[in-house]
């Protein structure tokens, strides 16, 4: 069965210093990786993706995020955390074959990322 | 511009009324989805269509209904059953289900659905 977990429920960083958001998921094909942003009440913007091709993934606003298949990890960073970055994070991963002969995206819980001045 | 809207942004729902989301997109997708997300539990998938006469059920299809009598347009339809339908409703698309790698789903701003 295909899982996504993302570790933290919250993640409080000052303005300026490194951001960390993790992830781990489990899946019993290689999957395709995504991360989204949810701004309060709003709808989920695409950061970044995997699709087996590079392994370190560069995504918008500065974001990347590397697949480590040992681990199982996508964790999500950024050098340096901007107030405009506060808001919520989603992990997503998408098998690349069906089950039960369907294909479904599988949400992470969400990270919610607090930005402190 | 290309994208998904939805509307309204907020809606009312009194004891034992149906309501209707609505979802439109211009991006020429085959595939809509319906999301349901609560505070602490991400998204949950109500129902999806691959393509325009089809829809199928999703984790937590009860108490809600869909059609799909266009490719633009993917009306949710929040009905009595539905005991706790106070929450956040996303609607989402993609090119298809067809399985590409890294297919990606884009969404739209959301409906947030209150009971009073």
């Amino acid at each position: 069965a295909q899982s996504v977990t993302q570790l933290d429920s919250h993640v409080s960083v000052s303005e300026g210093t490194p951001v960390l958001l993790r992830c781990n998921y489990s899946s019993s094909y290689s999957p395709s990786l995504f991360w989204y942003v949810q701004h309060p009440n709003k709808g989920l913007q695409l950061l970044l993706k995997y699709t087996s091709a590079a392994t370190l993934v560069k995504g918008i606003n500065g974001f990347e995020a590397e697949f480590k298949k040992s681990e199982t990890s996508f964790h999500l960073t950024k050098p340096s955390a901007h107030m405009s970055d506060a808001a919520e994070y989603f992990c997503v991963v998408r098998p690349t074959r069906p089950t039960s002969g369907t294909y479904k995206y599988i949400f992470g819980t969400g990270t919610r990322l607090k930005v402190l001045a | 511009d290309g994208g998904i809207t939805q509307s309204p942004k907020y809606l009312f729902r009194k004891e034992g009324q149906n309501v209707t989301l609505s979802c439109e997109q211009n991006l020429n997708h085959d595939a809509m989805y319906w999301y349901r997300q609560d505070p602490g539990q991400g998204l949950r998938l109500i129902y999806y269509s691959q393509i325009v006469n089809d829809f199928q059920k999703g984790d937590i299809a009860e108490g809600y209904s869909v059609s799909r009598e266009k490719k633009e347009s993917f009306p949710l339809t929040v009905t009595s059953a539905q005991k706790n339908p106070t929450a956040f409703y996303l609607c989402a698309s993609s090119i298809g289900l067809a399985g590409g790698l890294g297919e990606t789903q884009y969404f739209g701003p959301g409906t947030r659905l209150l009971v009073l």
